[in-house]
């Protein structure tokens, strides 16, 4: 059974203060591994996908990593507009379904 | 533009009352899925359908039902044997297994 864990649950942040999300998983096979954004009452927004060990996707602030047991999501320089929840799910081979982490939930401060 | 479209945006439910959700995507993707949100916890699978005419359960259906009689339409009913069912649901398409979900905006549901 594919497992994602994410941490911390809650980060508070000064604006321009960097920092990084973590999400742990365990899959039989990685197919893919995806990071989503949230916005109070709203669906998930997609970010990025990345399928392998030592990929890098880049987005305005936001950087993702994968390795082999987590990913991170790395926020530079941080504006008070990307408070959100963030996200993190997999996709395992033979399974025709994501599983999601909890969450963290990040705020920036001005 | 192409997306997921679910109404209502905000939906009361009077005990013992079925209820039913709408999800329509513009977007020609063959599976889409209904996911449930609480607080504090991630997206739990409700059901799931990968063509037309055909869905699959999933980890949290009881209490739900859902019909897939057109490529663009995956409508979720909340049964009255569902006994919680105050939540954000949560609908999703995706084009193939290698890609992520497309979300809608979502649908509160609330139990009075």
């Amino acid at each position: 059974e594919d497992q994602v864990t994410q941490s911390p649950e809650a980060l508070r942040l000064q604006e321009g203060e960097s920092s990084s999300l973590n999400c742990s998983y365990t899959v039989s096979g990685l197919r893919g591994l995806f990071w989503y954004r949230q916005d109070p009452g709203k669906g998930p927004e997609f970010l990025f996908t990345l399928y392998s060990a030592g990929e890098e996707k880049e987005k305005e602030r936001l950087k993702a990593t994968l390795t082999k047991k987590e990913s991170f999501l790395h926020i530079t320089a941080p504006k008070p507009e990307d408070s959100a929840t963030y996200l993190c799910a997999v996709r395992s081979f033979g399974n025709e379904k994501l599983t999601f982490g909890t969450g963290t939930r990040l705020t920036i401060i001005p | 533009d192409g997306g997921i479209t679910q109404s209502p945006k905000y939906l009361f439910r009077k005990e013992g009352q079925n209820v039913t959700l709408s999800c329509e995507q513009n977007l020609n993707h063959d599976a889409m899925y209904w996911y449930r949100q609480d607080p504090g916890q991630g997206l739990r699978l409700i059901y799931y359908s990968q063509i037309v005419n055909d869905f699959q359960k999933g980890d949290i259906a009881e209490g739900y039902s859902v019909s897939r009689e057109k490529k663009e339409s995956f409508p979720l009913t909340v049964t009255s044997a569902q006994k919680n069912p105050t939540a954000f649901y949560l609908c999703a398409s995706s084009i193939a297994p290698n890609y992520g979900y497309t979300f809608g905006s979502g649908t509160r549901l609330t139990v009075v």
